[in-house]
């Protein structure tokens, strides 16, 4: 059974902080993806990664960041966060692009 | 570009009763499309995917979808619904590129006894 975990279901924080997203899959993928949910506005791309130390801008990327040192980590970075990133962040790891991505169950963040 | 547009933010059925929702695509090359469930609070997974084999895709749980590429519709069906499919779908295609999904927003299932 393939498996992505993120560090926390739920999280809440202060604006202006810096705050770590953290993601690992055991599926031995090439390719992982940040995305974030809002209700109405589906599914957003952030940014995604097809190797280790790679990564590519997404559809939403700004006021965000990631890092990729392992090929089973991929971490999203809120640098200085704001209420607007409230939101639900989901990560996803996939092997070729006619393979499945498979998400975690994702983390609801809350900045005040 | 890769776009798609789900029919329909909300739907509500009766247990029993056909579940249909809508999705329509547009793509510049062959498409390759899915359909993901999210139960709530959890994360999305996958129900079935088209990638250019037979037009009719059988899916988990009952449900299916036909890939009609004049109508460039990939719409989700189940024959009777159970109180268990309330949940959120979510239809998706390929960008061109092949990197990501592009996702539609959306449609809530309620399902009614």
């Amino acid at each position: 059974d393939v498996k992505v975990t993120q560090s926390s279901r739920y999280l809440v924080k202060r604006t202006g902080e810096k705050v770590f997203l953290e993601c690992v899959q055991d599926m031995d993928h090439e390719n992982m993806f940040w995305y974030r949910q809002d209700p109405g506005l589906g599914l957003r791309l952030i940014y995604f990664s097809y190797d280790v130390k790679m990564k590519e801008k997404g559809d939403i990327p700004e006021g965000y960041s990631v890092s990729r040192e392992k090929k089973e980590r991929f971490s999203l970075i809120l640098e200085s966060a704001s209420t607007n990133q409230t939101s639900m962040y989901l990560c996803a790891g996939r092997g070729q692009p006619q393979e499945t991505q498979y998400f975690g169950p994702g983390t609801r963040l809350l900045v005040l | 570009a890769q776009s798609v547009t789900q029919l329909g933010s909300h739907v509500s059925v009766s247990e029993g009763a056909l579940v249909l929702l809508r999705c329509n695509y547009s793509s510049s090359v062959p498409p390759y499309l899915f359909w993901y469930v999210q139960y709530p609070n959890q994360g999305l997974q996958l129900l079935l995917k088209y990638t250019s084999a037979a037009t009719l895709v059988k899916g988990i749980n009952g449900f299916e979808a036909e890939f009609k590429k004049s109508e460039t519709s990939f719409h989700l069906t189940k024959p009777s619904a159970h109180m268990s499919d309330a949940a959120e779908y979510f239809c998706a295609v390929r960008n061109q590129a092949g990197t990501a999904l592009i996702f539609g927003k959306g449609t809530t299932l309620s399902v009614s006894s």
